[in-house]
């Protein structure tokens, strides 16, 4: 799977948008781009996903740049619950056979009142 | 409501001795999956179940076994086996076994050795 890079730690007042940038410039045509959250001692909660277009659910928008190489997810009023690590994956493993979810480091987002 | 429900939450074990870690899910997902967190760490594959009655080895296999008799449950047993046991283990189901379907995931459980 491409490595992804993502900033350790951001800010965002509550009620405002939280964008949460993630690099993933060795992406290859077939993996998909995900997203996914940890709060301490939870299980990770999926988020989103895409693969070349924009995405939308109920939680967030997933925007990919048009060559790939990047990536934004878009919390559009940010809650105090909205405070864990964001995980952004890169993931192919129909064709590099490698199953589990590998996540980063991550960005560390406080939402502030 | 519909989701993923591990068992128990925190669990301790004696040396030499097995346990049994729950997973149940009621999402009628064929797909399931146990990883294996360890502090600053990302998750490590164990094993994962494409459907019911078959199973294969993840990453880090050894020490450890499943079952899938029941589409809904995926139950991991930790053996004496596993040197080193002490983890975050966490439960996954996925709607299929694909690259564009997300794994949801359980809480959950916290083992630890006595």
């Amino acid at each position: 799977d491409a490595k992804t890079t993502q900033p350790p730690s951001m800010d965002c007042a509550e009620g405002r948008a939280a964008n949460l940038p993630c690099n993933h410039s060795t992406i290859s045509g077939n993996e998909y781009v995900y997203w996914y959250r940890q709060i301490h001692s939870q299980g990770p909660q999926y988020i989103i996903h895409g693969l070349k277009n924009n995405e939308t659910n109920e939680m967030a928008s997933l925007i990919i740049t048009e060559d790939r190489k990047s990536s934004t997810l878009i919390l559009p009023h940010a809650t105090l619950r909205d405070t864990a690590v964001y995980y952004c994956i890169v993931r192919a493993f129909m064709d590099t056979g490698r199953r589990a979810l590998t996540f980063g480091s991550g960005t560390r987002l406080q939402v502030q009142p | 409501d519909g989701g993923i429900t591990q068992s128990p939450k925190y669990l301790f074990r004696k040396e030499g001795q097995n346990v049994t870690l729950s997973c149940e899910q009621n999402l009628n997902h064929d797909a399931m999956y146990w990883y294996r967190q360890d502090p600053g760490q990302g998750l490590r594959l164990i094993y994962y179940s494409q459907i019911v009655n078959d199973f294969q080895k993840g990453d880090i296999a050894e020490g450890y076994s499943v079952s899938r008799e029941k589409k809904e449950s995926f139950p991991l047993t930790v053996t004496s086996a596993q040197k080193n046991p002490t983890a975050f283990y966490l439960c996954a189901s996925s709607i299929r076994d694909s690259d564009n379907q997300p794994q949801h995931f359980g809480d959950g459980t916290r083992l630890s050795i006595l």
